[in-house]
């Protein structure tokens, strides 16, 4: 089945160090890719998304997502992570015309 | 202001006791979906819809219901609520399926 695959279930990094959450997807089609945060007891917000063109995906709160088509790959990235940035991080996406699938999520945890 | 909403945010049943969890969005959009979120697991998606009376099922439909008579209206109903139907939903809409997808703030059920 096309899909996302999140393979780390909680990230902990401290506060000031760079980060990278990693996300890999199987749609055989040129694929659209997104990130989502959630705050604890908070909805989904939109980080970013990718559809076509620049493969380096610039989003809010100061991330970023590179596209990799050869290593089937989606990685979020921060330089310098803040201890706001604590949350549940979903990679989601899909291959078609069809709505998107999401990945089991990331907890990113972040040390004083 | 743009949103989604649903109804109730939080519900507290017995199993059996039929229930309807109701979505609106006031955005025009065309695709909306339902996802139900548990920990470990992430983000599931139960049902979705490309237009009005256009739906289809998601990765796990079973135990649900939906309808799309109306354009802003995409209701969950579960006829017979058992507790493994216990979750945190999430409706969700987009202008297409490849657009960014606009969550409501979640229902909180519990199924006794």
């Amino acid at each position: 089945a096309q899909s996302v695959t999140q393979p780390d279930i909680h990230i902990t990094v401290s506060e000031g160090a760079s980060l990278e959450l990693r996300c890999n997807y199987s749609y055989g089609a040129t694929p659209y890719l997104f990130w989502y945060v959630q705050s604890p007891g908070q909805g989904l917000q939109l980080l970013l998304k990718y559809f076509s063109g620049d493969t380096l995906v610039q989003g809010i709160k100061g991330f970023e997502a590179e596209f990799k088509r050869s290593q089937s790959s989606f990685n979020l990235r921060k330089p310098s992570v803040h201890w706001s940035d604590a949350a549940e991080y979903f990679c989601g996406g899909g291959g078609g015309s069809y709505i998107p699938t999401f990945g089991r999520g990331t907890s990113l945890i972040v040390h004083p | 202001e743009a949103q989604v909403t649903q109804n109730p945010r939080y519900l507290i049943t017995v199993t059996g006791k039929k229930l309807t969890v109701t979505c609106s969005q006031n955005m025009n959009h065309e695709y909306m979906s339902w996802y139900r979120q548990d920990p470990g697991l992430g983000l599931r998606q139960i049902y979705y819809s490309m237009n009005v009376e256009v739906t289809d099922k998601g990765d796990v439909p079973e135990g649900y219901k939906v309808s799309r008579k109306e354009k802003r209206n995409f209701p969950l109903i579960l006829e017979s609520p058992s507790p493994n139907q216990t979750s945190l939903y999430f409706c969700a809409s987009s202008l297409s399926g490849v657009d960014e997808q606009f969550f409501g703030p979640g229902t909180r059920l519990t199924v006794l």
